[in-house]
């Protein structure tokens, strides 16, 4: 069975400071990992996925995720933050099986950039 | 590209009717969609996974016969909820695959029963 972990339910940085969102996850070999996010009453957006290749993924609106094996991690960074990044975030993973995977969903992080 | 679309993207209904939500493709074809469940502060519950002309896969727990899925085209999914009860209030999420590793979401659907 595969779990995606993500361990602080809230995260509140300062505009112009870097963020991280942090991420682990669980499962059977090599995973594809997904971050998502979700404004107020919306469907989520998809903001990147580590397939394979460089461990470094940059996504939408400057946010980059960095995949770590051996720590089995994937933690979402942006180097300054701007208050509009205000959102809740959601880690997932799926098995390598091609199309059509069930995404596993972290239980979500609440950014909030102030200024 | 890759957008999804819900309709309608909140209704309120009486207890005992039924309520159909629609999720559309409108720019790539998808074999399987999914349908998600959010309880407020919540993260997404999986209910099933819709793959065009055949049976919707249920998660555990997930009651077929109250949540009906149809996935007649590559384009369009619709999830029924059948005679609902204020416990169905919630928000429905779908996602369209492309078959391309990534489920792309549509803006979700309020269901408030009462």
């Amino acid at each position: 069975a595969q779990s995606v972990a993500q361990p602080e339910d809230q995260v509140n940085v300062a505009e112009g400071n870097p963020l991280t969102v942090k991420c682990t996850y669980s499962v059977s070999g090599n995973p594809y990992l997904f971050w998502y996010v979700q404004y107020p009453n919306r469907g989520l957006q998809f903001l990147l996925k580590y397939i394979t290749g460089d461990n470094l993924v940059k996504g939408s609106y400057g946010f980059e995720a960095e995949f770590n094996k051996s720590q089995t991690s994937f933690h979402l960074k942006k180097p300054s933050a701007l208050v509009s990044d205000s959102a809740l975030f959601f880690c997932a993973v799926s098995p390598i099986t091609g199309g059509g995977n069930k995404l596993t969903f972290g239980t979500g992080t609440q950014l909030k950039v102030e200024l | 590209g890759a957008v999804v679309s819900q309709h309608p993207s909140r209704v309120i209904c009486k207890s005992g009717t039924s309520v159909k939500i629609e999720c559309r493709s409108l720019d790539f074809q998808a074999t399987t969609m999914f349908w998600y469940r959010q309880f407020p502060k919540q993260s997404l519950m999986l209910m099933a996974t819709s793959n065009e002309g055949s049976k919707a896969t249920y998660e555990q727990g997930v009651e077929k016969d109250k949540f009906l899925i149809n996935h007649a085209s590559l384009t369009l999914s619709t999830l029924t909820v059948t005679s609902a009860h204020p416990e169905d209030s919630s928000f429905y999420i779908c996602s369209a695959d492309p078959g391309a590793e990534t489920q792309y979401f549509g803006p979700g659907t309020r269901l408030l029963v009462l």
